[in-house]
């Protein structure tokens, strides 16, 4: 079993759709939670953080339940440069960032 | 541009060769980190440097695997006598070191083709 699991998707959805990622993590000593984003052939960039509380960036909301290990990433209003792969991360601890990432769930957002 | 920096952007190479990559990190950061990514996969962790000290190693890096960081500033990715399942992409990454958890920020990878 991976220590980060993902559904592969893809998500494919209408412009101004509502979508939701959900993740889960096996190690319950991971410290810190993130996702990611990476387009086709590019590096993986930093989305948001996630926190126990759920925090929010614009459309994008990210929600942390520590009790069931899962994490997940809503988008509201999708606009066609969303489409991309979503990459939820955990951080395993140990005070030096060591990031595990799960496998990527991918986007498609049509007109 | 002041972020991470890796070359080449693809290597293409025979099987059995030795091939070796560089990174240059962010320049303010002391923490580097190798990555290896397979189409459909998300980055899997190679190996973890604070300044010059290489600090952790996954068992995914064999023994044809070895990383340095002489200074603490450029890092490389040698691979001996490279085999077919090499190929990936290699992802290097720097953070910085701060209390709590501060977010890589990635190069834009060596693409690594075996044949």
């Amino acid at each position: 079993r991976k220590e980060v699991e993902q559904d592969p998707g893809p998500f494919n959805v209408p412009e101004g759709a509502t979508v939701a990622f959900n993740c889960t993590y096996s190690n319950s000593a991971s410290q810190s939670f993130f996702w990611y984003r990476q387009d086709c052939r590019k590096e993986p960039k930093l989305l948001m953080s996630v926190y126990s509380s759920g925090n929010e960036d614009g459309r994008f909301t990210a929600q942390l339940n520590r009790a069931s290990q899962y994490i997940s990433l809503l988008i509201r209003d999708s606009k066609l440069s969303d489409s991309a792969t979503y990459l939820c991360v955990v951080n395993r601890g140990g005070g030096y960032n060591k990031l595990i990432f799960g496998a990527g769930t991918r986007l498609a957002v049509h007109p | 541009d002041t972020g991470v920096s890796q070359n080449p952007r693809h290597k293409i190479t025979k099987r059995g060769q030795n091939v070796t990559f560089r990174c240059d990190p962010i320049s303010e950061h002391n923490r580097l980190y190798w990555y290896r990514q397979t189409l459909g996969q998300g980055p899997e962790f190679l190996t973890y440097f604070q300044n010059e000290a290489q600090l952790e190693k996954s068992r995914l890096l064999s023994d044809r695997f070895s990383a340095e960081r002489p200074k603490g500033s450029f890092s490389t990715l040698e691979i001996q006598r490279t085999e077919q399942g090499d190929s990936a992409m290699y992802l290097c990454a720097s953070s910085l070191n701060s209390i709590g958890v501060s977010p890589l920020h990635f190069g834009n990878g060596t693409r690594l083709t075996v044949t």
